[in-house]
């Protein structure tokens, strides 16, 4: 499978705890995007990445969340401390260059209890 | 006003016929138009991107782009029952980098 890919796809987390959300982009594709989605809402963008880099996090809560896309191995999003409003459904996205279209992962629902 | 609106609908149309989607943007100098399909519980899945005023034709689909008067459609022809999903707008800005801003989408529904 050639795609992006996104694990888990289903992740349970108690208040209070972390959660982490991994992204492996398509094959040959060095930029990576968060986007998070709320029950019956649009997506919005979070942070935009490149290998060891931040490139936008315009769109990320100032505090608990942060990302990183290190040389090797996936792009990970980092939730600490969760609480109830962090359920959503977080997609990742990846392009082979900047102002390239997006393709996107299948995405990991979490719910926060 | 939102970046990029779109109508939440339910649009529904019968089988057959021509679903006309719209979504009209605020930043002026936007130059990445995409629409995106997505069903219940799926991701989103790229169905056309534009960058040119006109209209680009891929299948059964059509996207229409109007800069002068910032809005951009889909129409999509013989729809079937399988079209049912939501269709989100993504829309590039001017300043910052080439993130997508999208609308909240438009569900629709083909009626069998």
């Amino acid at each position: 499978n050639a795609g992006v890919m996104q694990n888990p796809r289903h992740l349970v987390r108690r208040r209070g705890q972390e959660a982490r959300l991994r992204c492996s982009p398509m094959k040959g594709h060095s930029h990576v995007y968060w986007y998070r989605q709320l029950p019956e809402e649009g997506l919005k963008f979070m942070v935009y990445l490149q290998k060891e880099n931040i490139i936008d996090e315009s769109g990320m809560p100032k505090e608990r969340f942060s990302a990183e896309f290190p040389k090797e191995g996936p792009s990970i999003l980092r939730i600490q401390q969760v609480v109830r409003g962090d359920s959503a459904a977080y997609f990742c996205a990846s392009s082979p260059g900047d102002q390239e279209t997006q393709y996107f992962g299948p995405g990991t629902r979490l719910l926060v209890l | 006003q939102k970046e990029v609106e779109q109508n939440s609908g339910p649009l529904s149309v019968p089988e057959g016929a021509i679903a006309s989607l719209n979504c009209t943007y605020s930043d002026r100098g936007s130059q990445s138009f995409f629409w995106y399909r997505q069903y219940s519980g799926k991701s989103p899945e790229l169905i056309m991107s534009i960058y040119s005023n006109g209209d680009k034709e891929d299948g059964r689909f059509t996207a229409q782009l109007n800069k002068a008067s910032q809005y951009v459609s889909l129409l999509i022809r013989d729809s079937q029952p399988s079209d049912s999903a939501t269709y989100l707008c993504a829309v590039t800005l001017t300043s910052g980098t080439y993130k997508y801003i999208f609308g909240t989408g438009t569900r629709l529904k083909v009626l069998a």
